[in-house]
């Protein structure tokens, strides 16, 4: 059974902190790897990928990827209350057209002031 | 840039009724649709997706449709809805040539 399994949370840091959020995968065939946001009510919106081991930065978040271990984690530095929402990782089913992906069930983050 | 519309945003319908979502993309040509479900307190469950216009794949047997009949247009149906169709119904696309899916706003489904 393919699947992506994140912490459901919730995740509660304090405002500036460092967030981390993590997710395994069980197909060691994936390629490519997504953190999205979702505010409640929302729909999510893409905030990184990943597709090379090692670490991806843009901002304040920091993607990291290790196929060996399938982990992928995603980073927030310096984390403030608009941060809070739950976060949904995604890992491709396919390579090739379909580009089908198969998310997680997301953590759900709360940064308090 | 591409924008992804869904109509309606909001609905509310009695089991048994028929349903009809519709998803319109701009800004792109031939592009991946997709159609999600996201029950309240559940992951995102896909439910269709096509590469072109007339070719559907479902992802999983219900007793929901899809059809494109344009390039840009995805729609999703049902003859009856059951209590269990209630959800958040997102429409995503992903361009030809890449492989990352955005997201349309959505319709949230209230079937009583």
């Amino acid at each position: 059974q393919k699947e992506v399994e994140q912490n459901s949370g919730p995740l509660s840091v304090p405002e500036g902190a460092i967030a981390s959020l993590n997710c395994t995968y069980s197909d060691r065939g994936s390629q490519s790897f997504f953190w999205y946001r979702q505010y409640s009510g929302k729909s999510p919106e893409l905030i990184m990928s990943i597709y090379s081991n090692g670490d991806k930065e843009d901002g304040r978040f920091t993607a990291q990827l290790n196929k060996a271990s399938q982990y992928v984690s995603l980073l927030i530095r310096d984390s403030q209350p608009s941060d809070s929402a739950t976060y949904l990782c995604a890992v491709n089913r396919y390579g090739g057209s379909q580009g089908n992906l198969i998310f997680g069930k997301g953590t759900k983050l709360s940064v308090k002031p | 840039s591409q924008t992804i519309h869904q109509w309606p945003a909001t609905l509310v319908q009695p089991v048994g009724s028929p349903l009809s979502l519709e998803c319109t993309v701009e800004g792109t040509s031939n592009p991946n649709l997709y159609w999600y479900r996201q029950a309240a307190g559940r992951g995102l469950q896909l439910l269709f997706y096509s590469v072109g216009i007339g070719q559907i794949s479902s992802e999983v047997p219900q007793n929901l449709s899809a059809s494109r009949p344009q390039d840009r247009q995805f729609i999703l149906s049902s003859k009856k809805l059951l209590l269990s169709d209630s959800g958040f119904y997102l429409c995503a696309l992903r361009w030809a040539a890449g492989d990352t899916q955005y997201f349309g706003p959505g319709t949230r489904l209230t079937v009583l």
